[in-house]
């Protein structure tokens, strides 16, 4: 599986987008780019994923580059509830909840 | 929905003591999985299950063991703990060949 590369921090204003960058250089034509996120003590939060088209849900953005090596998670309007651990992974198809590998991912900071 | 039911939330345990701990999941998910999460550390994979009878190791199994008898429940047994083995587990599901996994919220364990 892709190995993929975060800033260890980030922070943004209450009410602004937040965009958090996932490098994914060796990811391959299979693997899918999957966004998780950890407030403090709770365990982990499934966000987003997808392959190579933008993905939009209630939660986020995915935005992935057309070479597909790297990716942006966008909270359209962050709020002091979305201060967390993100987490960026790249999948290939087989397995499942096994397979999740967590790096250290990003602190994203959301100031009032 | 119930999801991902962990019990106990916390616990503390001698040197040498045993304890299970306990993993329920109503979504009917194939698979399994537990995780530690020590401070300043991503999550680690334990031990891992594919479905009702089958388990397997994954990057630190030493000093766990499990089963899986039903498809709902997956308890992690401590035969012996350790102060190693101080940290907070995560449990997890999801349906194979997908990585929306679902997490329970926690136990922190700490032995003394």
């Amino acid at each position: 599986d892709a190995k993929t590369t975060q800033p260890p921090s980030m922070d943004c204003a209450e009410g602004r987008a937040a965009n958090l960058p996932c490098n994914h250089s060796t990811i391959s034509g299979n693997e899918y780019v999957y966004w998780y996120r950890q407030i403090h003590s709770q365990g982990p939060q499934y966000i987003i994923h997808g392959l190579k088209n933008n993905e939009t849900n209630e939660m986020a953005s995915l935005i992935i580059t057309e070479d597909r090596k790297s990716s942006t998670l966008i909270l359209p309007h962050a709020t002091l509830r979305d201060t967390a651990v993100y987490y960026c992974i790249a999948l290939g198809e087989e397995g499942g909840s096994e397979k999740l590998v967590f790096g250290k991912g990003t602190k994203l900071t959301v100031n009032p | 929905n119930a999801g991902v039911t962990q019990t106990p939330k916390f616990q503390v345990l001698k040197t040498g003591q045993s304890m299970t701990l306990q993993c329920a999941q109503d979504m009917n998910h194939e698979y399994m999985s537990w995780y530690r999460q020590d401070p300043g550390m991503g999550l680690r994979l334990i031990h891992y299950s594919v479905g009702a009878g089958i388990t397997d190791q994954g990057e630190v199994p030493n000093g766990y063991n499990v089963s899986r008898s039903t498809t709902e429940d997956f308890p992690l047994r401590l035969l012996s703990a350790a102060p190693s083995q101080t940290s907070v587990y995560f449990c997890a599901s999801s349906y194979t060949g997908v990585y929306e996994a679902f997490f329970g919220q926690g136990t922190r364990l700490t032995v003394v």
